[in-house]
């Protein structure tokens, strides 16, 4: 069936250090995928992206990797600052399919 | 920034009562989702809706759920007897791309709903 999960379900690092979070999917006829962030009291919020072509992505601060040898995702937040602090998800969708499958969220601390 | 907005942001109903929770997505978007969260639990996908019918649904989104684009700005989501279960935050969320085409879906803040 389809699976999306992550290894941890918190994490909490220093300010300044970089920040690694993973997500496990199950479903290999998935071919794009999203990290979210959601801050408290707030809806999910798009971070970056990447299709099932690549292997990595990179924006500003942050960079998606993909493993599609072993269905496995990671975030990278460079410098982590007090305000991504949040919980993390990532999402998976099939080609066709209208469908996001969230994971279950990693909560990220992020101690001054 | 544009955005999407949702009412009401909490809403407590008796079960078996009959509730509307309202989205405002952006205008020029074309695609429109209802997701939920149960309280510590994963977002779950409820229902897709394109070109005023309903793309895709979960199995979650059974008989007892329907959605609606009464007007050129709202889209609702109608739960004609609430259960228990039902209490979750529902977040609505648009975009101007199809999912599959790598469109980005913007998220409301959510409709906190309580079945008591």
């Amino acid at each position: 069936g389809e699976s999306v999960g992550l290894h941890l379900p918190t994490l909490s690092v220093q300010e300044g250090d970089n920040s690694i979070i993973n997500c496990a999917y199950s479903n290999s006829a998935s071919d794009y995928f999203i990290w979210y962030k959601q801050e408290s009291g707030k809806g999910p919020q798009f971070i970056i992206d990447i299709r099932s072509n690549m292997d990595k992505r990179q924006g500003q601060r942050v960079t998606v990797l993909l493993n599609k040898t072993v269905k496995h995702l990671s975030l990278q937040i460079a410098a982590t600052q007090p305000g991504d602090s949040a919980v993390y998800f990532c999402a998976e969708n099939q080609g066709g399919s209208e469908k996001l499958v969230f994971g279950k969220g990693t909560k990220l601390t992020v101690n001054p | 920034e544009p955005e999407v907005t949702q009412t009401p942001s909490h809403q407590v109903t008796q079960m078996g009562q009959e509730v509307i929770l309202r989205c405002v997505p952006i205008s020029n978007h074309l695609y429109f989702y209802w997701y939920r969260q149960i309280l510590g639990q994963k977002v779950e996908f409820l229902v897709s809706f394109y070109n005023n019918e309903i793309s895709e649904k979960s199995e979650i989104f059974d008989d007892q759920f329907s959605v609606e684009r009464p007007d050129g700005s709202n889209f609702t989501l109608k739960i004609r007897s609430t259960k228990l279960e039902d209490s979750a935050m529902y977040f609505c969320a648009s975009s101007d791309l199809a999912v599959t085409n790598t469109g980005e879906l913007f998220f409301g803040e959510g409709s906190r709903l309580t079945v008591l």
